[in-house]
Parts: structure tokens; C-alpha cells; sequence
């Protein structure tokens, strides 16, 4: 069975620019979260899709940021225009049920770096 | 708002040698508990988990926690540490109820041969 993938697994960018991350989940999990780790800081929650839904996006810093996940399939992340402080790495994750007890399954992460 | 704390940033420790780290959660209800690591070059994954019973639990490769509920803590250990052990270990929380995690700011453990 194949894990959660994400692409690109590095990006490099100027400020201003736009930059888009893609995560696909395990298949069948209709829960997926992004997450993101600035450098030296802890790993924090992002949003939280059930399916194709927004359940919780009480995490995303501000409205630079754009979460899809058009028929609840793959997720994107766009930054648009990216800041120097958007540096850090962008994780996903899924799980199969929405409960709190279940496991949630980690992408690679993807290093985004800011100019 | 939940936060967690793990208490050293940085652990090194010689193979054989046994293993504590300290995680302490702040959550005003019942919560779920989990140690996560990530070895290098590889992806975060669940070493162990707590959300109910017996508060000693243990995990893969010969890891285990206990959650101690009056001092709000879930220390990870082991007896004796290998090379491969070398990674960083990450606590996390939610509550009852959501799946959202919140981690600890990660300790990176280093095991010399």
C-alpha cells in the first residue's frame, strides 16, 4: 500500500511569488491535515479536510494561504504571495476515521525556503 | 489552548545506555497521547499511543510510555538504546473528540556506537 506522498519535496522561491504543494493521501482515508514546522519551532496544525470539506481551519496563519481538495482526493496548498516568515517544512498527513485515538499516517514533508 | 513540552532538545547517549524523555501536556479535558519519530531521511511515524486503560503502553522496537495523569505527563523510555534509535521523537496531543494533533517542539536523539 502505497504512504502519503507529497510533491515537490523541496521549493525554493522568491518573495512575492507563488508556490504550490500537493499532497496525496493513502487511499481511502477521507481525513487529511496539513501541517507545518518553522525552523527550531514545533510541527503546528494547519486545516483538517474531511473528504472534500474543510472541518477545522483554524490553523492556517492567514489568507495568503488556500487549501483544496477538489473530490476529496489529492490536496493542494497554495502560498500566494509567499513572505519570508512561510519557510519551513509542510507536512500531510491522513487516517481513515476521524477519531482521535486512530493514527495519522505522515507524508514526506515539503522543504519550502523563502527569499 | 493545549500545549506540550518536551523537556530536552537535544539528548546524547552511548548504545545500551537507557532512555527518558520527558513530555508534560497542558489540556483542561481527557486527551489522547502520542510519541511520533522521525529516523533520518524517513517520514514521521507513530511509535506508540495512549487513549485509554492501561497507562503503560508499549510501542515498536522496544519502546514504551506511561502517562502519568496527576502530573500530566507521558515520558517515553527504554531500556537500552541502539544506533538505529537515532532520530527525533516527537509528543503529541488532542483532545477527546478531535483528531488535530499538537506536538512538542521534538528532541533529537543521538546514539553513538
Amino acid at each position: 500500500e502505497a504512504g502519503v506522498t507529497q510533491f515537490p519535496s523541496h521549493s525554493v522561491i522568491e518573495k512575492g511569488q507563488t508556490v504550490t504543494l500537493r499532497c496525496d493521501p493513502i487511499s481511502g482515508h477521507d481525513n487529511l491535515y496539513w501541517y507545518r514546522r518553522v525552523m527550531g519551532k514545533e510541527i503546528k496544525f494547519l486545516l483538517h479536510f474531511v473528504k472534500e470539506s474543510k472541518q477545522d481551519e483554524s490553523g492556517m496563519p492567514n489568507n495568503r494561504f488556500l487549501a483544496e481538495r477538489t473530490g476529496g482526493t489529492y490536496s493542494t496548498l497554495k502560498v500566494q504571495p509567499a513572505e519570508l516568515e512561510d519557510s519551513g517544512v509542510y507536512f500531510c498527513a491522513s487516517s481513515h476515521l476521524r477519531q482521535g485515538t486512530h493514527e495519522q499516517f505522515f507524508g514526506p514533508g515539503t522543504r519550502l525556503t523563502v527569499l | 489552548a493545549q500545549s506540550v513540552s518536551q523537556h530536552n532538545h537535544h539528548v546524547i547517549l552511548s548504545e545500551a545506555a537507557s532512555l527518558e524523555l520527558g513530555c508534560n501536556y497542558s489540556y483542561g479535558g481527557t486527551v489522547n497521547l502520542f510519541w511520533y519519530v522521525q529516523y533520518p531521511g524517513q517520514h514521521l511515524q507513530l511509535l506508540l499511543k495512549y487513549f485509554s486503560g492501561d497507562p503503560l503502553v508499549k510501542g515498536i522496537k522496544g519502546f514504551e510510555a506511561e502517562f502519568i495523569k496527576s502530573k500530566f505527563s507521558f515520558n517515553l523510555r527504554k531500556p537500552s538504546v541502539q544506533w538505529s534509535d537515532t532520530a527525533e521523537y516527537f509528543c503529541a496531543v488532542n483532545g477527546l473528540g478531535y483528531s488535530t494533533l499538537t506536538f512538542g517542539k521534538g528532541t533529537m536523539l543521538l546514539v553513538s556506537p
